[in-house]
């Protein structure tokens, strides 16, 4: 258990609809981290946020966004939904923002969009 | 923007063989070298980090990756697998300076008994 929670972990849905995926990060970790895992894109880092302020952007597309609360849980949100978005959507904590230490992931969350 | 490559995305080994995964990145700087492992339905764990010092690195269960700067390469060891080593592993990066992992493809060990 990598003390990083990921909710939901699977999910199904249909092309043009929205969902959120959610994530709380380990105890004390500041920075959230989105990646997302496909067969033909292998891991593609999304968005980073730092203590509630994004510090860095990836391959994230505009129907996408994220945000994290002062609670320090982020969410993933993804919008007008495409069959190519069928992914599994990684969360990742680390403890702080500077060039240290390694990223601790959780299980992910399984998207099907049909 | 900084790129990681592994050569192989599938191996295919019987137990007690040994095994090196290759990676390679593409930029010329100071970089922290990562191999994360995914065992079938689980988190990616880290196997071991290079940040600085001796460029041979150990990690946990007997993996080993030498970090050659020259050829921008951080090839993951390991003498003898056992099935249980079965997973996916990926190579990441970090350029120092900047806070985001780049991970390769991935490589697909299966260790038959």
């Amino acid at each position: 258990d990598s003390g990083v929670t990921q909710t939901p972990k699977h999910l199904i849905t249909a092309t043009g609809q929205r969902v959120t995926l959610r994530c709380s990060p380990r105890s004390g970790d500041l920075s959230v981290y989105w990646y997302q895992q496909s067969l033909d894109q292998g891991l593609q880092f999304l968005i980073q946020y730092y203590n509630g302020e994004e510090r860095a952007k990836g391959n994230i597309l505009e129907r996408f966004s994220a945000q994290q609360f002062p609670d320090l849980h982020s969410e993933l949100n993804l919008s007008s939904l495409e069959l190519g978005d069928s992914a599994l959507y990684f969360c990742a904590s680390r403890r702080d923002s500077l060039n240290t230490g390694e990223l601790f992931f959780g299980e992910g969350s399984r998207l099907t969009v049909l | 923007a900084q790129s990681v490559s592994q050569h192989n995305h599938h191996v295919i080994l019987s137990e007690a063989a040994s095994l090196e995964l290759g990676c390679n990145y593409s930029y010329g700087g100071t970089v922290n070298l990562f191999w994360y492992v995914q065992y079938p339905g689980q988190h990616l764990q880290l196997l071991l980090k290079y940040f600085s010092g001796d460029p041979l690195v150990k990690g946990i269960k007997g993996f080993e990756a030498e970090f050659i700067k020259s050829k921008f390469s951080f090839n993951l060891r390991k003498p003898s697998v056992q099935w249980s080593d079965t997973a996916e592993y990926f190579c990441a990066v970090k350029d120092s300076g900047y806070s985001t992992l780049t991970f390769g493809k991935g490589t697909m060990l299966l260790v038959s008994p």
